[in-house]
């Protein structure tokens, strides 16, 4: 079974600053594709990045980067140039060979003025 | 184009009612997935669907049924509800590729009394 393990408590970022997230997977699959997602408070869950595992470059999508190190299992997100929309939970998923999504817990950030 | 919908969006219902939540795409998409979240956890997923007329179970499928009559629905009952499946309910949907993205509806809260 897969495992994906976001083990940070709640982040408090400065506004303008970057933060980064982290996040490991546990797999013996060999193809896998790594995803994170955004949850604000209004409830909805929004797309923000995907990065698959035989990819060779760090996928980018805007202010959003996945910084993946495949041999040591991590996906870790960086938002760069945080802005106050960013205050949510971030949460990285892992979609295997069967296709069924596993999430992490969350981690929480808040991003202050 | 309205992505992924889901109806109801709240409800409350007393032990042992019953209950169905439907969830429609009109992005002509192939899986269709059923996931619950509670406080502090990520999504877990409940029964998915890799097309019409197909469903499987996921990861905490009891006290639960699903039906997948066409392509674009993929319903969720709860025959006997138990206070343990009060819950924010998520329907999602993706195209059949593993690097596809699945895409979120906006969530029911569902509280059993």
């Amino acid at each position: 079974a897969q495992k994906i393990t976001q083990t940070q408590p709640g982040m408090f970022v400065q506004e303008k600053e970057a933060v980064t997230l982290d996040c490991t997977y546990d797999t013996s699959d060999q193809s896998y594709g790594l995803f994170w997602y955004k949850q604000p408070s209004s409830g909805e869950m929004i797309f923000l990045i995907y990065q698959g595992s035989y990819d060779e470059q760090n996928a980018t999508e805007g202010r959003y980067s996945l910084n993946f190190q495949k041999a040591r299992k991590s996906a870790n997100l960086v938002i760069s140039a945080s802005q106050l929309g960013d205050s949510a939970m971030y949460f990285c998923a892992m979609n295997p060979e069967s296709n069924r999504l596993a999430f992490g817990k969350g981690n929480q950030v808040v991003v202050i003025p | 184009n309205a992505g992924v919908t889901q109806t109801p969006k709240f409800r409350v219902l007393k032990t042992g009612q019953s209950m169905t939540l439907l969830c429609a795409q009109d992005m002509n998409h192939e899986y269709m997935y059923w996931y619950r979240q509670d406080p502090g956890m990520g999504l877990r997923l409940i029964h998915y669907s890799v097309g019409e007329g197909t469903t499987a179970k996921g990861e905490v499928p009891d006290g639960y049924n699903v039906s997948r009559l066409k392509k674009q629905n993929f319903l969720l009952g709860l025959e006997s509800a138990a206070p343990s499946q009060t819950s924010v309910y998520f329907c999602a949907s993706k195209l059949a590729g593993d690097s596809d993205t699945q895409y979120f509806g906006p969530g029911t809260r569902l509280t059993v009394l």
